[in-house]
Parts: structure tokens; C-alpha cells; sequence
């Protein structure tokens, strides 16, 4: 298993600014996702942040809006660009890969308000 | 596409009382089914797991058997109890090294 701790945990932000959410895994993964929880919604998939390249992003998501970084094989960041109250979610990191069956662990989540 | 169709909550069960929830998959191939399980104001967790057709899939009570003919995965509890209130989340992966795709939720609510 993997434990994967994210920060901030939550935080208000106001129209237009951005916001870094980092994640840090415990152990080394494969993969690494970014996932959108919107209010009393499923999870959405951002993108999967690639070690030492750019991310992949799913439809809908841009990385104008959404930039990625994965400098190494435990820690990347997602930044929430140009906030709109829109972007108002909780915003979850996962890891997994090599040594799974497929299942991803997930951090607590980065609850973001935008004002 | 790769999707997962969950039945749609929320369910409100009296304790000890028999659960399903009804969780259907389309996909090429053979992709895991993963049960995963939110508790109030905690991560996602993931609850149990089946890799191939006829797996059952069990972990604290819950069970659920990967239906290739039916293309289903549904989770069953025999007796639920008050701890077991929660959203679950039905979901897909297609490998070691895929992403997972989520079902909608199903918010179960247990009363005592």
C-alpha cells in the first residue's frame, strides 16, 4: 500500500488568484492522477502526471488551467489557475502501478472554496 | 467507452437489514472492479477488489462477485450496521497501470 499525504487540506481562495495543492507519496509508484470531487459528486479525472514529462490531460481539462508537475516518482503538484467559484471541489491525488492489481490509494483531499 | 452505471442513492436502511448495491460495468476485455467506500469527512478507501471473471471480492462484511455475463459487480452486506453509513463508489481500471474510472456514488444511510 501506499500512504499519501496532500496539502493544504482545505483552504478559501479568492476569484482569479491560484493555488499549488502538493502531494507526497510514502513509497515509490508508477502512476500518479489528479481527481476533481465536486459537491456530492463522483470523482472526475484531471489528468495523469507523468515523472519527468508533461501530464496527460482528459477531456475537458487544460493545462492552462490546470498545470501539473511530477518531478520524481513520490511528489507531484496540481495548480488550480485563475480561480472561478466554479472551481470550487475537493481536489484528490492518487498513486498506484506496479506491484497493484489496479487499485489506487488515494490522499484525504485539498478542499478548496473560491470565493 | 470504458463506464460504470451504480444505482443511484440516497438508500436508508434500518440496521441489521440485507444491502445491495447494484453496480454494472461496460468495457472491453477484462478490467478490475473495485469497491471503493467515503466515509463522512475521510479519503476514499478502497473497500475490495476482483481481477477476473467468478472473483469475489470480500472485506469487512461486504461482499461482491465480478460478473462477466452480466457485467456486474454488486456489493452485498448480509447485516449493515451504523458504521457502515457512507458513499460507495462502484469503479473500473483496465490495468496495473491505468487509470480508474468512478461510478456516481450511491449515499447508503443506516439508522439504528
Amino acid at each position: 500500500s501506499a500512504v499519501i499525504s496532500q496539502k493544504p487540506s482545505r483552504d478559501i481562495c479568492q476569484r482569479g488568484t491560484s493555488l499549488t495543492i502538493q502531494c507526497q507519496v510514502d513509497s515509490q509508484v508508477t502512476m500518479m492522477f489528479w481527481y476533481r470531487q465536486q459537491p456530492g459528486q463522483s470523482l472526475t479525472l484531471i489528468a495523469t502526471a507523468n515523472q519527468g514529462s508533461e501530464a496527460t490531460y482528459e477531456s475537458g481539462f487544460v493545462i492552462d488551467k490546470f498545470p501539473i508537475s511530477r518531478p520524481n516518482l513520490t511528489f507531484s503538484t496540481l495548480t488550480v489557475s485563475n480561480m472561478s467559484p466554479e472551481d470550487s471541489s475537493i481536489y484528490l491525488c492518487s498513486a498506484g502501478g506496479q506491484g497493484t492489481t489496479g487499485e489506487l490509494f488515494f490522499g484525504e483531499g485539498s478542499r478548496l472554496t473560491v470565493l | 467507452g470504458n463506464s460504470v452505471t451504480q444505482m443511484e442513492g440516497p438508500v436508508t436502511l434500518s440496521e441489521e437489514a440485507f444491502l445491495t448495491i447494484n453496480c454494472t460495468y461496460t468495457a472491453t476485455g477484462y478490467p478490475s472492479l473495485f469497491w471503493y467506500v467515503q466515509y463522512p469527512g475521510e479519503g476514499l478507501q478502497l473497500l475490495l477488489k476482483a481481477t477476473k471473471a467468478d472473483d469475489k471480492g470480500s472485506n469487512k462484511g461486504f461482499e461482491a462477485t465480478y460478473r462477466k455475463e452480466t457485467t456486474s459487480f454488486h456489493l452485498e452486506k448480509g447485516s449493515v450496521q451504523v458504521s457502515d453509513s457512507a458513499v460507495y463508489f462502484c469503479a473500473l481500471a483496465h490495468s496495473s497501470a491505468s487509470k480508474i474510472i468512478f461510478g456516481s456514488g450511491t449515499r447508503l444511510s443506516i439508522r439504528p
